[in-house]
């Protein structure tokens, strides 16, 4: 029951820039909650790796950023390395009367 | 920062109760701070939020699974544990624990366990 809407694949050679965008809507997002991006390297279980949109809990590498604009958010990994393969997941609040912990469709990120 | 570990069987039979403990470690279940968290993850799909605990007990659940879902904490074990009735096969999923800040304004989930998968069938 995925409400916010990722691409399933991005790819890039090491060194390149890529983003991956989180579309919600306006009982998410666009209701102004922040936004949250976990890494899921393969086998593993998730693990935050941007909070409130644009934060990095320490041990991130400053390679990886977020941004918000209204309904919708986007994480950025500049100078993208072999390590980085995995799946990244948004997730946000949504204030409707439905779940209110809400999840992106998750992106599978590939260094070329 | 806290440790989880989820744990439980591994199988369940269709129409059973699931049952799944998540041991806290290096912190204590009482320390106020924490909404303690079920999540889980179907084979090949996204992420879904199961519902979370504060050490006092009160709960909060995923309206569509509410019906059937039951999470507890016992604070002298430092644990919280789920239980999820009437399985079918959808409910076959990695089982995650985590933490989520008892702060109405942050609502991201870190630390996670390192997740139990659980297979319903005959």
């Amino acid at each position: 029951q995925s409400v916010l809407t990722q691409p399933p694949s991005v790819s890039g050679a090491p060194g390149q820039r890529v983003t991956i965008s989180c579309t919600g809507g306006a009982s998410n997002i666009g209701a102004g909650f922040e936004v949250h991006w976990y890494q899921q390297l393969p086998g593993t279980s998730p693990k935050l790796l941007i909070y409130d949109s644009s934060n990095r809990p320490s041990g991130v590498p400053d390679r990886f950023s977020g941004s918000k604009s209204g309904t919708s958010a986007s994480l950025a990994i500049i100078g993208l390395q072999a390590e980085d393969e995995a799946d990244y997941y948004c997730q946000s609040y949504d204030n409707s009367l439905s779940v209110q912990y809400v999840f992106g469709t998750g992106t599978k990120v590939t260094v070329l | 920062q806290v440790q989880l570990q989820e744990s439980g069987p591994g199988l369940v039979k269709p129409s059973q109760t699931l049952s799944l403990t998540c041991i806290v470690s290096g912190g204590s279940i009482s320390r106020g701070g924490d909404y303690w968290s079920w999540i889980r993850q179907q084979p090949g799909k996204g992420l879904e939020w199961i519902g979370y605990i504060y050490y006092t007990g009160s709960t909060y659940y995923n309206p569509s699974l509410k019906s059937r879902v039951t999470i507890s904490v016992d604070t002298s074990k430092n644990q919280f544990s789920l239980r999820l009735s009437s399985v079918t096969a959808a409910d076959t999923a990695v089982y995650y624990c985590a933490s989520k800040p008892f702060n109405n304004h942050r609502h991201w989930f870190d630390p996670w366990g390192q997740g139990a998968l659980v297979t319903v069938s005959s």
